[in-house]
């Protein structure tokens, strides 16, 4: 059975630039959830897709986007980095549910804006 | 709308001894009830889960946790722990039939062990 796998593991970026962020979910799982965690802070739900649709989205701007691709993998773009979004990117795969599918993490890609 | 509080955000306890990590959380609607933790430098890892039933749950590694509805806790706990246990620990919900898994996690609890 093959994880979540997520690359790159370490980035740094200048504030202004764009930057995307790569997911492969968990054998068998059709649902990417993305999440960002910041240094001493539990992670933050940023948005989840099912079926290449985004299916629900927490409290983070229109330059957050992604996509899902049939594969089941997935991406997170930013644009117009921002000092504040350094921090820790994790995606989450998972089975469809009703909200008790635990999620199963990759390692995170650690993005730091300078 | 759902919130997930950890009282401590440090506990350091001594090797063998015993350890409970508490956990709150408000929400208007029914919620699953998670634990996780993360290792250094790894993603998070799936504890334990509180679906329905028996209130107190098993989870991997010794831990467990009992589900409080009057008090609306989910506190963790475990016997005696081992150095291996060093690690961060978050406590989340879900919302039940929220269409898609949100979880909402707490700030984290890190567990400190000393030999």
């Amino acid at each position: 059975e093959t994880g979540v796998t997520q690359s790159p593991t370490h980035l740094i970026k200048t504030r202004g630039q764009q930057v995307t962020l790569r997911c492969s979910s968990q054998s068998g799982h059709n649902t990417v959830s993305w999440y960002q965690q910041a240094l001493g802070q539990g992670p933050q739900f940023i948005f989840q897709y099912y079926r290449e649709e985004e299916n629900g989205r927490g409290n983070f701007p229109p330059r957050f986007s992604g996509l899902q691709f049939p594969n089941y993998s997935s991406e997170l773009n930013v644009n117009a980095l921002e000092l504040d979004d350094s921090a820790l990117y994790l995606c989450a795969s998972s089975t469809p549910g009703t909200g008790n599918s635990p999620l199963h993490f990759g390692n995170g890609t650690r993005l730091t804006v300078t | 709308a759902q919130s997930v509080t950890q009282l401590d955000s440090q506990v350091p306890v001594f090797e063998e001894a015993p350890v409970e990590l508490r956990c709150n959380y408000s929400s208007s609607v029914s919620v699953y009830l998670f634990w996780y933790v993360q290792y250094p430098n790894q993603g998070l890892q799936l504890l334990l889960k509180y679906l329905s039933g028996s209130t107190l749950v098993k989870g991997i590694n010794g831990f467990e946790a009992e589900f409080n509805k009057s008090q609306t806790s989910f506190h963790l706990r475990k016997p005696s722990v081992h150095i291996s246990d060093t690690a961060e620990y978050f406590c989340a919900v879900s919302p039940v039939y929220s269409g898609a898994s949100k979880i909402i996690f707490g700030s984290g609890t890190r567990l400190s062990i000393r030999p």
